[in-house]
Formats: structure tokens, sequence, C-alpha cells
């Protein structure tokens, strides 16, 4: 099955520097990659994810790359703000009917004022 | 809004008990999923559904059930509830396959926060 690795798992910042989280997967017939921020106490929530056909997709202040051949994608968070203080969760899910979706271990976030 | 709500937020059990957690999609989402949330573990799935009463384990079904008896409805089972079991449980749903719009997309209940002692 397919397995998602990221890293670091913990990761601090000035507010105002940016944010870099790493993930890699195992299954090269992955072809969805979504990203998940979970605030303290309430649920996951996607906000942005990326499909195997795009190289790159900004929105805002955060963007998504992905590299089919390496295997791996990342979450890049500019400018950063306090209320981007959160857990990231990068997932990937395979193309099968079932729409199984695979989680990393989750990367907490800390946007030091 | 779309919504997927979970019945208990918080639940204390003792050991050996049978424990349902129900959770219940307003989206006619044709998949739903149970995973665990556990410190340093990221999210778990459980059991996953993409049609009622069709059921796929996920990759820790260990010690679990799940049942799918309405497209909206979608219930883990603990047959006999045990320590390791205590975590924070994570309902989700999503719709059809690739192609659709927002499909892949999973949305979360709130999470039932299972303790068994």
């Amino acid at each position: 099955g397919e397995n998602v690795e990221q890293h670091p798992s913990t990761l601090s910042v000035q507010e105002g520097d940016s944010a870099v989280i790493k993930c890699t997967y195992s299954d090269s017939a992955s072809n969805y990659f979504p990203w998940y921020k979970q605030e303290l106490g309430k649920r996951p929530q996607l906000i942005i994810d990326i499909r195997s056909n795009v190289g790159e997709k900004k929105d805002q202040r955060i963007a998504v790359t992905l590299n089919k051949t390496a295997k791996h994608f990342s979450l890049h968070i500019t400018e950063t703000q306090p209320e981007d203080s959160a857990v990231y969760f990068c997932a990937a899910s395979n193309p099968g009917g079932y729409q199984k979706v695979t989680f990393g271990i989750g990367t907490k976030l800390q946007v030091i004022p | 809004d779309v919504k997927v709500t979970q019945s208990s937020r918080y639940l204390v059990k003792r050991t050996g008990e049978k424990v349902f957690l129900e959770c219940v999609q307003d989206m006619d989402h044709e998949n739903m999923f149970w995973y665990r949330q556990d410190p340093g573990l990221g999210l778990r799935l459980i059991y996953f559904s993409y049609d009622v009463k069709m059921k796929e384990k996920g990759d820790i079904p260990e010690g679990y059930s799940v049942s799918r008896e309405k497209k909206e409805r979608f219930s883990l089972i603990l047959e006999s509830a045990s320590t390791n079991q205590t975590s924070m449980y994570l309902c989700a749903s999503s719709g059809l396959g690739t192609g659709h719009s927002g499909a892949n997309v999973l949305t979360f209940g709130a999470g039932s926060r299972l303790t068994v002692l």
C-alpha cells in the first residue's frame, strides 16, 4: 500500500519568514496530493491540493510543488502569520475508485510573533 | 454548509465494552472513512466504504468493524474496547472519483475522543 513520509515533525519560524514542509510517497500510481491544516481543537480542512498532471499550484501565500519522478511534494508558506500556526498533513491518494487517502504524520508549525 | 456529524464528542468506556461511534453526512457522498488520530502517528485509516453495505479495510482494521446500512451513515464498532484504542476518531466523507469537482476532498467531522479505562 501507499506510504507517505513527512518532515519535519515540528517547525518554528519567525513571523514573516517562509515555512517549507516536505513529503514523499511510495506508490507511483498515486495521482492526487492534498494538504490539510488542523488548528488546535478543530477538524482538518483542505487548504490546497495538486494533481499529478501539474507541477506547481499557488493560492495566495501557499504553494505546493510536485516532483513525480522523485515522488515527493512540498508545501510552501510565505510571509507566515500567527494564524498559520497549526498541524499540517500531507496526503496521497491513488486513482482507484475507492479514493483511499493516506496521510503523513503531520507537521506542527509554530509561527512566533 | 456541508456537514459531517459525529454523534459523540467525548466518550469514556471500560475495557471489554462494546463501543459504537456514529457518523452522518448530508452531502450525498459515496465515500466515507474512519481515521484515528494519535500524537506522532498522524491520521491512520481504519476502514472506508465506497457504497452502501460495502467496506474495505484500511491500514489498522484490527479490533474494529464498520457498518454502512444507509448512504449517509457510517458506524465504527469496537467489539471489545481495549486501552490501546484510546484515541481521537475522525470520520470523513468524499464524493465520487477523479473527474468530478471536489472529488477526493475529504470533509471531516469534529472527532470523537474515546477514553478506554
